[in-house]
Parts: structure tokens; sequence; C-alpha cells
């Protein structure tokens, strides 16, 4: 079974605009990391936060942990029509066996 | 560093064929992951390699798959005999210490 699971599934905003996305796993893990796909390509990683941390930034990108609900959220400021893409969250549950969630489809409209 | 390479970019084959899939990590990581990814499962870790050794394979389907990595630089994935189910974009990763991937452009297969 997938040990993330983004929502919501899909997302559409005006370019601009904050776009949230959340992230659920199910056991511990050391670390958890973003990552971004644009249709036809391979996943880009974008932001990883330890197990010990509770919110990290990036540029635009800012990541949440809270390990007692096992929750993560990526939040991205002022979107561009560039940062359409589909977001997966990866959890390496304690291993190196990285398993992604399903992801978060993002548009944003120009 | 050209990145993650893999090959073909496309593979279009007839059920019961042979197929092979190839990756070369980025010089100096030391783990490797196969991933395949469809519109019903998602991203699936197939199986991923420390130093050229397999580390787990819990993933790999069905025996029809085998995965090598002879050195730190080549990796294959096969399918003997494939199916249309095995119909999928399948990607290649390496990472340094395990921590963050890179991934490939992937290999788009189609077993008709």
């Amino acid at each position: 079974s997938q040990q993330g699971e983004e929502d919501p599934q899909a997302l559409s905003i005006q370019e601009g605009e904050n776009a949230t996305m959340n992230c659920s796993y199910k056991t511990s893990i050391n670390n958890l990391q973003w990552y971004r796909q644009n249709s036809g390509r391979g996943l880009v990683h974008l932001i990883l936060i330890r197990s010990n941390e509770r919110e990290k930034h990036s540029g635009r990108l800012r990541v949440t942990l809270d390990t007692s609900k096992k929750s993560s959220s990526l939040l991205i400021t002022a979107s561009r029509a560039a940062d359409t893409a589909s977001y997966f969250c990866a959890t390496d549950g304690g291993t190196y066996k990285y398993i992604f969630g399903t992801g978060t489809r993002l548009k944003v409209l120009a | 560093d050209a990145g993650v390479i893999q090959s073909p970019r496309h593979e279009v084959t007839e059920m019961g064929q042979e197929v092979t899939l190839r990756c070369k990590p980025i010089s100096g990581h030391d783990y490797l992951f196969w991933y395949r990814q469809t519109m019903m499962r998602g991203l699936e870790l197939l199986i991923y390699f420390n130093n050229n050794v397999p580390i787990d394979d819990s993933g790999m389907p069905e025996d029809r798959f085998s995965a090598k990595m002879p050195n730190a630089s080549f990796s294959t994935l096969k399918i003997q005999p494939s199916e249309p189910r095995d119909s999928a974009v399948y990607f290649c990763a390496s990472s340094l210490s395990g921590e963050r991937l890179f991934f490939g452009s992937g290999t788009q297969l189609s077993v008709l």
C-alpha cells in the first residue's frame, strides 16, 4: 500500500495566489520529501524535511511537518503558470525505501 | 553532469517479447531505484540497490521481472515475457547516500 496520500487530488488557482497541498503517511519516517512532475517528464526534487524539523523554506516553497499527526503540507506562494505540474510527497518509512503518494495536480491559470 | 540517463525513451513491443530497460545513474551515487508509474497505481517502487547490491525487491510484481546492477554505472530492468498490463512509464532514479532522488526521463513502455 502507498505510504503517502496527498490531498486535494487536483487544485486550480489563479496566478499570484497561494497553493497548499497536504500529505498524510502511515509509519515512522526519517525524512519526507516533495517532488514536482511536469507532464511526460521525470520527477524533480523540491525539498526535504527531516523528522526532527517542523518547518522548512526554499524560495517560494514552505513545507511543514507534523509527526504526531503523520502529515505534511507544501505551500507555494505567489504561484506562476510555470508551477503547473503534479506534486508528490515521498516518505522513507525509516529506511531508504521511498514510497510516493498519489499526487496533487496543480493548475495555475494565467 | 548529464543526470540519470534512461534508454530507450519509448518502447513498443508485442506480448510475449522480452523487454530490457537501461539506466545510467549519476556518477558517484550509491543508491539506484526503479519505479513504475501508471494512472491506476501511481508510482510504485519496484526495487532498489545500494552499492550495486539489491536491497529490497519486494515491489517486483512477478518472476517475469528481474533487475541487475553489474557495476556502479549501469542497471537493467528486464521483463520476460512481457504482457499488456506491464504497459507503464518506468523510471530510474539515483541518489547519494539514499536521500534526494534524481530521476531519469523515463521509458514509456507499450506492450501490445
